[in-house]
C-alpha cells in the first residue's frame, strides 16, 4: 500500500526564515507526486506535479524537488501569506492518489 | 468561475438522515473524484469516475454512501442513514485524462471547497 509521510507536523517561522518542508514516499510504481495548499474550511489549490526524480519546479518564493524516495518542498523568505498547511500526494500503479497529513506552516511577520 | 463548485458548503443534519452532496467539475474534465477529510488529516480517497462510468471505490465507501454520476458532468454523493462518524469535509475534484483508457491516475486533480458535514 502507498504511503506518504510529510515532516515537521507542524512549523514556525519568521518571516523571510526560508525553510524546506519534507515528503517521504513509499509507492508502487511512482507515477506522480504532488504539492497542494490548503487555507483552513477551504479545498487544496494546487501548487506542484513532478513526474520523476531530478525535476524540479518553481512558482514565486515555491520551490519542489524530487528524488527516488522523498520530495522537498522549498520556501525561500517566507510571507504570513504563505501560512497554510501543504499537503503532499503520491499516485503510483494501484492508481488511487494518496496523500500524507499535510504540513501546518505559520510565518510571523 | 470556471472551477470546480460543490453544494452545499456546509450541511447539519441528525443522525439517521439521509443527505446528498452535489459536485460540478471543470467543463472539459472527463475524471472525477470524490474524497473526504478529517481534522488533521489528508484527504481520502473515496471514489472516481471516467465519465459516467464508477470504475473505483474504497473500502471506506460502506453500503450507505452511494455516488452517480449520470451524464459524465455533475456527480452526487449520497450518504444514508448518517452516522456521527460521518462528519468530515467531503472534497470534489475533476482531472482531464489525455488517455482516458489508462486508469492510471497520474494527471492533476483540481479540487472544489468541500462541503463539511456535521452529523448530530
Amino acid at each position: 500500500e502507498d504511503q506518504v509521510t510529510q515532516s515537521p507536523e507542524a512549523l514556525r517561522l519568521q518571516e523571510g526564515e526560508s525553510s524546506s518542508l519534507n515528503c517521504s514516499y513509499t509507492v508502487s510504481g511512482l507515477r506522480g507526486l504532488f504539492w497542494y495548499r490548503q487555507d483552513p474550511g477551504k479545498g487544496p489549490e494546487f501548487l506542484f506535479t513532478l513526474y520523476s526524480a531530478g525535476e524540479e519546479k518553481e512558482k514565486e518564493r515555491l520551490k519542489a524537488t524530487l528524488t527516488k524516495k522523498e520530495s522537498f518542498l522549498h520556501i525561500t523568505a517566507p510571507k504570513p501569506e504563505d501560512s497554510a498547511t501543504y499537503l503532499c500526494a503520491v499516485t503510483g500503479a494501484n492508481s488511487k492518489l494518496t496523500f500524507g497529513k499535510g504540513i501546518t506552516l505559520s510565518v510571523r511577520p | 468561475d470556471t472551477g470546480v463548485s460543490q453544494n452545499p458548503r456546509h450541511k447539519i443534519t441528525k443522525r439517521g438522515q439521509n443527505v446528498t452532496f452535489r459536485c460540478d467539475p471543470i467543463s472539459e474534465h472527463n475524471r472525477l473524484y470524490w474524497y473526504r477529510q478529517t481534522l488533521g488529516q489528508g484527504p481520502e480517497f473515496l471514489t472516481y469516475f471516467q465519465n459516467e462510468a464508477q470504475l473505483e471505490k474504497s473500502r471506506l465507501l460502506s453500503d450507505r454512501f452511494s455516488a452517480e454520476r449520470p451524464k459524465g458532468s455533475f456527480s452526487t454523493l449520497e450518504i444514508q442513514r448518517t452516522e456521527q462518524g460521518d462528519s468530515a469535509m467531503y472534497l470534489c475534484a475533476s482531472s482531464l485524462a489525455l488517455d482516458p483508457w489508462v486508469e492510471v491516475l497520474q494527471e492533476t486533480q483540481y479540487f472544489g471547497p468541500g462541503t463539511r458535514l456535521l452529523v448530530l
